[in-house]
């Protein structure tokens, strides 16, 4: 099957700019989460979608990051205006719906590496 | 709070030889506990997860992981490295109970250097 699909690879851009991160997950799973890790840290969850309904965004900084899965498929994640501390890779990742209830785990798609000048 | 400790930074090992990757978890409640490894420029790959029963569970790549409730621990070995082992290695958790959303809290990763 295929895995999750991440777009762009790698983005570089300037403070106060804008940048979208795409993502598609695995056909069939219902939730998708959006993590970023920073150089040297493990990766923290900005926010989890259960089909088109958040379940967590409780760590998304809302004054600058947002994320929408319409259609409950595929999501973005954006961040505007972006700020040094915002250089990251950033990762999504899918699992079967409810899956968490009993600890089945996360597929990860490559990440984006986001450089902010 | 949740939190996850991996005390080494870097492992180093010759190959052949037995390996071990620490983690220590604090999260209350019993947990679910996971074991993923990052290749360069590439996302986390499972390798393995304790959800209940046997202490021992074996995962992709000759892998296995202990879990210890009395110690708090989940370690992985592998009992002869390859140098194709090299990589980061992350242990995460997550809670269960009518609170858990699934939310995995990482360790900050340990290195793994196999060398021939």
């Amino acid at each position: 099957e295929a895995g999750v699909a991440q777009s762009p690879r790698y983005k570089i851009i300037e403070k106060r700019q804008s940048v979208a991160f795409w993502c598609n997950p695995i056909s069939g799973h219902a939730t998708l989460y959006w993590y970023q890790q920073i150089l040297g840290q493990g990766p923290k969850l900005l926010i989890q979608f259960q089909n088109n309904g958040v379940v967590d965004d409780s760590q998304l900084p809302k004054d600058r990051f947002s994320a929408e899965r319409l259609k409950g498929v595929d999501s973005t994640l954006k961040i505007q205006p972006a700020k040094l501390e915002d250089s990251a890779v950033y990762l999504c990742a899918s699992s079967l719906e409810g899956g968490w209830q009993i600890g089945v785990e996360q597929y990860f798609g490559p990440g984006t590496r986001l450089t902010v000048t | 709070a949740q939190s996850v400790a991996q005390p080494e930074d870097q492992v180093n090992v010759a190959e052949g030889n037995p390996l071990t990757v620490k983690c220590t978890y604090s999260v209350s409640g019993n947990p679910y506990l996971f074991w993923y490894v990052q290749y360069p420029n590439r996302g986390l790959q499972f390798l393995l997860k304790y959800i209940t029963g046997d202490n021992l569970v074996k995962g992709s790549y000759g892998f296995e992981a202990e879990f210890n409730k009395s110690q708090t621990s989940f370690h992985l070995k592998k009992p002869s490295a390859l140098v194709s082992d090299s990589a980061l290695y992350f242990c995460a958790v997550s809670k269960t109970g009518s609170s858990n959303t699934g939310k995995l809290i990482f360790g900050q990763g340990t290195t793994l250097q196999v060398k021939p």
